[in-house]
């Protein structure tokens, strides 16, 4: 069981906006502005989307978007393509002792 | 810019040791953190733990007992040792480099910006 929960699937249309939510905890998600957020297709590594809860590392569209609000982190994605069916995972810093917590991942398909 | 490569055994056998080597080229190893991930067929990611060029590491508590990670600066190279493998650590393995944010007076480490293209280990007899 992930220490941060993800829908396990969200789908949307193209030119649609669609948000994955990533709930944690006061130890996690609600005590630091420390959210990151990764895209990851199929049989490739992940790629960093997002980090620091809203901001983009270059090179990233800025189709892509986060924020946040008490124990909970969003990802949204507008003017969806077929390119943005992936899945996706959040991540968050933790003030326990494994330092890094992800979700369990949502698999986003356009349909 | 900086590209990461792990490499090492795929086939690993049952309570033996896994170990994976990460090599660091377009970009010198020092100043950042490098960690290690995997991901189990099917399955979400787990970090399993990283550590600074200096040698300075952290593990995750659920692998911490059967997990050294360790630097060669020299070979602009980190490694992963798992020890009593069993089924359960059949997964791709990445290697990754650590981000950063500053909040006087302390760095959060807790974000991948770098990653290899993940090399798959198999437990099995």
């Amino acid at each position: 069981q992930s220490a941060l929960t993800q829908p396990a699937s969200v789908s949307g249309s193209p030119g649609q906006s669609i948000t994955i939510s990533c709930t944690g905890t006061s130890s996690d998600v609600g005590a630091y502005n420390y959210v990151s957020w990764y895209q990851q297709h199929p049989g490739k590594a992940p790629k960093l989307m997002i980090c620091d809860v809203s901001n983009r590392p270059s090179g990233v569209s800025n189709r892509f978007s986060g924020s946040k609000s008490g124990n909970t982190a969003s990802l949204t994605i507008s003017g969806l393509q077929a390119e943005d069916e992936a899945d996706y995972y959040c991540s968050s810093y933790t003030s326990s002792s494994t330092l890094v917590v992800f979700g369990g991942g949502t698999k986003l398909t356009v349909l | 810019q900086v590209q990461l490569q792990e490499s090492g055994p795929g086939l690993v056998k049952p309570s033996e040791t896994l170990s994976l080597t990460c090599t660091v080229s377009g970009g010198s190893i020092t100043s950042y953190y490098w960690s290690w991930i995997r991901q189990p067929p099917g399955k979400g990611l787990e970090w399993i733990g990283y550590i600074f060029y200096s040698g300075s590491t952290n593990y995750n508590p659920s692998l911490k007992s059967r997990v050294t990670i360790s630097v060669d600066t020299s070979k602009n190279q980190f490694s992963l040792k798992l020890t009593s493998v069993t089924a359960a650590d059949t997964a791709v393995y990445y290697c990754a480099r650590c981000g950063y944010s500053y909040n006087y007076p302390s760095y959060y480490y807790y974000y991948m910006d770098v990653w290899g293209r993940g090399t798959t280990v198999t437990v099995s007899s």
